[in-house]
């Protein structure tokens, strides 16, 4: 059992629509973090959540961290073909190991 | 170009052979580690340096030795390769410890053992 549970696994899309990816876990997290990997590339960190119920934007992305900190969404509006990747939550439970998520790989067709 | 460099890029070799892979990061970050990743995308930290002292070693078999001669490089040195250490291999850094700095990655070296 992974301490980061994402959902789901696989998503394949049609541009233009929307999507949810979802991390959870029964531990609290003092922040949690969203990276997207490309092929051939390693990961890329897209945000950072620290406060309980926190929202950020970046653009067409949207990430909530929950009230309890415990779980963490990322919601893409309109997605478009550049946002093909795996998305990839993390956390440090303790000290100095960032932990994974199992990823949820994207695919938005044109 | 401030980055997270690895070499080589990919690595084919033979069971039993000892390999290296190197990694170097011109960011000015105090804290580098090891990641590996295996075919289902799963990464998994093996090694953390911070300013050249170890502070992570997760249950990786000793055949796996980093070796951090200053805190911009972070090597990894591989014996007796075997073919389940067939995997991706990421080096990152960050500033320094502490929960809520992200993460600089690497591109990745891709090893084959066959």
């Amino acid at each position: 059992t992974q301490l980061l549970e994402q959902s789901p696994q696989f998503l394949s899309i049609q541009e233009g629509e929307n999507l949810t990816v979802y991390c959870n876990s029964s531990s609290v997290f003092s922040s949690l973090q969203w990276y997207r990997q490309e092929p051939g590339e390693g990961p890329v960190l897209l945000v950072t959540v620290v406060t309980g119920g926190e929202v950020k934007k970046l653009k067409r992305l949207t990430f909530q961290f929950g009230d309890a900190r415990k779980d963490s969404s990322l919601h893409i509006t309109a997605a478009q073909p550049g946002d093909t990747g795996l998305y990839l939550c993390a956390g440090n439970p303790a000290g100095n190991k960032l932990t994974f998520g199992g990823g949820t790989r994207v695919l938005v067709k044109p | 170009d401030t980055a997270v460099s690895q070499t080589p890029k990919y690595l084919v070799t033979q069971m039993g052979n000892d390999k290296s892979i190197k990694c170097e990061q011109n960011l000015g970050h105090d804290t580098m580690y090891w990641y590996k990743q295996d075919s289902k995308k799963f990464l998994k930290i093996m090694f953390s340096y911070n300013n050249k002292e170890l502070i992570i070693n997760e249950t990786v078999p000793n055949r796996f030795s980093p070796k951090s001669p200053d805190k911009a490089h972070l090597n990894l040195h591989i014996n007796s390769l075997e073919l389940g250490d067939s995997a991706v291999y990421f080096c990152a850094s960050r500033p320094r410890v502490g929960t809520n700095y992200g993460y600089t990655f690497g591109s990745g070296t891709r090893l084959t053992v066959v």
